[in-house]
């Protein structure tokens, strides 16, 4: 194991629901990460949080809320999602620092938008 | 936009032979560059690293080699085993501090017997 988890593992909601995903890093590090995996395409950066600030936001549709409320916890909160938004959702954390920008993942929320 | 790419999207090898999977880069300023294997069902997970001012890294069985003329950076396994089978990302980092990581679209490796 990584020392990043998720849950749930598994998502399935529909187009007007509201539901949270959750990542949690025990590995004290200072920054975590969202990413979307969509089939035959390369992970995509959504969101970064440093020292519990966002310091970048891809785009990414408003539907999306990240939340990080301390350094071990990262959210991700869903709202009036779309079918194309299906993907796997990955979060991962780093430790900031001169020369190191290994990042580690969690298993990922598989998410169906029906 | 620059991104990182990789030149094919399904490599077949046969067990116990050396694997070479490729990837290309555009973003000349970047100067760090991680390969990740994810199997299925799990997250990336590291394999090995290198920074720019390296134009090769060892680790246990595998080689990153690091072209910064062509902007190529390729990953070598050897003695390919079927614990090997995943699919493999290069991804970058050219921006420092906690910027995500760019990364390429995947090579799935598969491991004949």
């Amino acid at each position: 194991e990584t020392g990043v988890t998720q849950t749930p593992r598994h998502l399935v909601m529909g187009m007007t629901n509201k539901k949270s995903l959750k990542c949690e890093q025990h590995l004290g590090h200072n920054a975590m990460y969202w990413y979307k995996q969509s089939a035959k395409k390369p992970l995509e950066l959504m969101f970064v949080y440093s020292l519990e600030e966002r310091v970048e936001n891809n785009s990414v549709p408003s539907r999306f809320s990240p939340e990080c409320p301390n350094s071990s916890h990262l959210f991700l909160h869903l709202h009036t999602l779309q079918p194309e938004d299906s993907a796997l959702y990955l979060c991962a954390s780093s430790q900031v620092a001169d020369y190191s920008y290994e990042q580690y993942f969690g298993p990922g929320t598989r998410l169906t938008v029906t | 936009g620059e991104s990182v790419g990789l030149h094919l999207p399904t490599l077949s090898v046969q067990e116990g032979d050396n694997s070479i999977i490729n990837c290309a880069y555009s973003n000349s300023a970047s100067d760090y560059f991680i390969w990740y294997k994810q199997e299925s069902g799990k997250g990336p997970q590291f394999i090995i690293d290198i920074r720019s001012n390296m134009d090769k890294r060892q680790g246990q069985r595998v080689t990153v080699l690091l072209n910064k003329t062509v902007k190529h950076l390729s990953l070598q396994i050897a003695a390919t085993q079927p614990g090997d089978s995943a699919v493999y990302f290069c991804a970058e980092n050219s921006g420092g501090g906690a910027d995500g990581l760019t990364f390429g679209k995947g090579t799935h490796l598969i491991i004949q017997p």
